[in-house]
């Protein structure tokens, strides 16, 4: 198993322009989530979902959308890149049971100038 | 999250002294992870805490957790090198398991 995958590791974007980063989970896991991480600010939750077709909201979701059209992939979009939205982005899953614990991606480091 | 606060945020210790790590909830726990991250790396699952009471130890890391006071602490004993990074607690605040948030993370740094 890959586990959690996450591309591009890095990006750097102009302020305005749009972008998609992808996640995508091979262990067939319902929950997905988008994080941010900031310096002294810890994880961030962006967007959720509990399966494919469910996304819901998190803490901080202006400026983002998601979609969920299969299991295994759940990308998340920048329509207009803010310089506040550089950050680093974490993607992660986990099973419906909450006796399992969340994996996590390696992270997308992105920049908007 | 403001949910979940944890403290120190920073923290420096001695290489083989012992140090605790804090994570309080504001909302009811319905289950508490900790995680670790190297800098500039992504988290590694350290353990995870369910019911009250439980306590869980993996080497020299031990975690406890008190369902009444909504808290959890993160145990070190005889702090090595390799214990240097940022601890993350994440927990789930809602009783469909569907959103962990995380605290703000504690930077912990060990001096040979």
């Amino acid at each position: 198993n890959a586990g959690v995958t996450q591309t591009p590791k890095f990006q750097v974007l102009k302020t305005g322009q749009s972008m998609t980063l992808q996640c995508a989970q091979d262990m067939n896991h319902e929950y997905m989530s988008w994080y941010r991480q900031d310096p002294g600010m810890g994880l961030r939750l962006i967007h959720y979902s509990v399966g494919a077709g469910i996304t819901d909201q998190g803490e901080v979701p202006n400026g983002y959308n998601v979609s969920r059209s299969t299991t295994e992939d759940f990308p998340l979009r920048l329509l207009s890149a803010a310089p506040s939205q550089t950050s680093v982005y974490f993607c992660a899953s986990r099973t419906s049971g909450r006796t399992d614990t969340q994996y996590f991606g390696p992270g997308t480091r992105l920049t908007v100038l | 999250s403001q949910e979940l606060e944890q403290s120190p945020q920073s923290l420096i210790v001695q290489e083989g002294k012992n140090l605790t790590i804090n994570c309080t909830s504001s909302k009811t726990l319905y289950g508490l992870y900790w995680y670790k991250q190297k800098y500039g790396e992504g988290l590694i699952f350290l353990m995870m805490l369910q019911k009250g009471g439980e306590e869980k130890s993996h080497e020299k890391i031990t975690a406890k957790l008190d369902e009444k006071k909504q808290q959890s602490s993160l145990h070190i004993t005889a702090s090595q090198p390799s214990h240097a990074g940022i601890y993350l607690c994440g927990a789930d605040i809602s009783p469909g398991a569907q959103k962990l948030v995380f605290g703000q993370g504690t930077r912990l740094t060990i001096n040979p």
